[in-house]
């Protein structure tokens, strides 16, 4: 198994830019998370969604995020406008009801820049 | 990778000797109690959960303690290898939701 796999894995962007982060959870698992990692924070839940619905988007910062989950193998979070404190590690992870809610797989994470 | 910030707690061990890596949790009403370890670089992975109706778990050269009374969970970590250097996250799941809410982490690192 490939494992989570997120897109791309380093971004770059100037302040005003849409981003799009993207994400495959691992074939089979019907929940899927996004989290953002900062010095400052920590590790946050920004959303999730069970079988692509989405659950609690209480952590979702404001209305410049939006979160999507098409499918059962692809999400998207994207920021429009970015603003330099959207920088971050923004990582996604996947469960199963197999594997148990407590044990979620994470992707590699996406580093965001936001200049 | 961004894994860490700069002042999270650092725990220095010798390789071979026994590491107890601690954590305070905050809600009661938590359903299970979780560690993650992230190497730099890379996503939180996985090591061992606990329910809220156990003390103690035991896996391949780690323990779990769980105290509610006190509300404090610690990771045994047994003949400590370089590859354990890391930073170590508690996390709790409250009751009737899937959020892994995190703690701050604690870097362990593993000096020969």
């Amino acid at each position: 198994d490939a494992g989570v796999i997120q897109s791309p894995r380093h971004e770059v962007t100037e302040m005003g830019q849409e981003v799009t982060l993207r994400c495959k959870p691992i074939s089979g698992h019907n929940s899927l998370f996004w989290y953002r990692q900062t010095m400052m924070r920590g590790l946050e839940l920004l959303i999730y969604f069970n079988n692509n619905v989405p659950i609690d988007d209480s952590g979702m910062p404001e209305d410049r995020f939006s979160a999507k989950m098409p499918n059962a193998s692809f999400s998207t979070l994207k920021i429009q406008p970015s603003e330099p404190r959207d920088s971050a590690v923004y990582f996604c992870a996947s469960s199963s009801p197999d594997s148990g809610r407590e044990t979620q797989y994470f992707g590699p994470g996406t580093r965001l820049l936001v200049l | 990778g961004e894994s860490v910030g700069l002042h999270l707690p650092t725990l220095s061990v010798q390789e071979g000797d026994n590491s107890i890596i601690n954590c305070a949790y905050s809600n009661s009403a938590s359903d299970y109690f979780i560690w993650y370890k992230q190497e730099s670089g890379k996503g939180p992975q996985f090591i061992i959960d606990i329910r809220s109706n156990m003390d103690k778990r035991q896996g391949q050269r780690v323990t779990v303690l769980l105290n509610k009374t006190v509300k404090h969970l610690s990771l045994q970590i047994a003949a400590t290898q370089p590859g354990d250097s890391a930073v170590y996250f508690c996390a709790e799941i409250p009751q009737w939701t899937d959020k892994l809410i995190f703690g701050t982490g604690t870097r362990l690192q593993v000096f020969p």
